[in-house]
């Protein structure tokens, strides 16, 4: 069965370094895959989404994700992060030709001034 | 008008209790989700109105009856729920599938945090 792995349940960075949060995802063929951060008490915002084409996706709030058809892997990075990037990450599939996503278990981000 | 809106934000609700949570978009969409978030979890699928007619239902317990009066509108009527549905709910929107393209993105609400006593 399809599913999404991600590994990182929590992470903390001090603010200006770099990000880079881990998703696996398991299925047969190449899914539709999305990154999704969710604020406190918030709903989800798409933050970048991989369809086909340039496996190095940039997304919004200098978000930037990179598919590995070899790895099964669309891990999230940011070269320099904002303390107002803390926040719950999910990152999450869609099988071709449905409605249903699928998330992962989330990823915490902590940011220390 | 590109968002997805909730009423209310916060519900607090007895177990005897009939309310009914609402989600609202002008987009023109017509796909609309229910999604059912518990504390530190992942949003779960509950409901997908396609047309306005029910295209999934994830075996939601009968205490939760969702309703689509039009493209625009989409209501969750809660009945009887117990306290473990105490949860966030998201209502999120797409455009219809389109042909070809098999995938469309879902906006999502800001939610609505009901607590059942």
């Amino acid at each position: 069965a399809q599913s999404v792995t991600q590994p990182d349940i929590h992470i903390t960075v001090s603010e200006g370094a770099s990000l880079e949060l881990r998703c696996n995802y398991s299925y047969g063929a190449t899914p539709y895959l999305f990154w999704y951060v969710q604020s406190p008490g918030q709903g989800l915002q798409l933050l970048l989404k991989y369809f086909s084409g340039d496996t190095l996706v940039q997304g919004i709030k200098g978000f930037e994700a990179e598919f590995k058809r070899s790895q099964s892997s669309f891990n999230l990075r940011k070269p320099s992060v904002h303390w107002s990037d803390a926040a719950e990450y999910f990152c999450a599939v869609v099988l071709y030709n449905t409605d249903k996503l699928i998330f992962g278990t989330g990823t915490r981000l902590q940011v220390f001034p | 008008d590109t968002e997805v809106t909730q009423t209310p934000k916060h519900l607090v609700m007895g177990m005897t209790n009939k309310k009914s949570l609402k989600c609202e978009q002008h987009m023109g969409h017509r796909a609309m989700y229910w999604y059912k978030q518990k504390a530190k979890k992942p949003p779960e699928l509950m409901f997908v109105y396609s047309y306005e007619k029910l295209s999934i239902n994830e075996s939601v317990p009968s205490r939760f009856s969702p309703e689509c009066p039009n493209s625009s509108l989409l209501n969750l009527h809660l009945h009887a729920l117990q306290p473990e549905d105490s949860a966030l709910y998201l209502c999120a929107s797409s455009q219809d599938r389109g042909q070809g393209l098999g995938y469309n993105e879902q906006f999502f609400g800001p939610g609505t945090r009901l607590t059942v006593l």
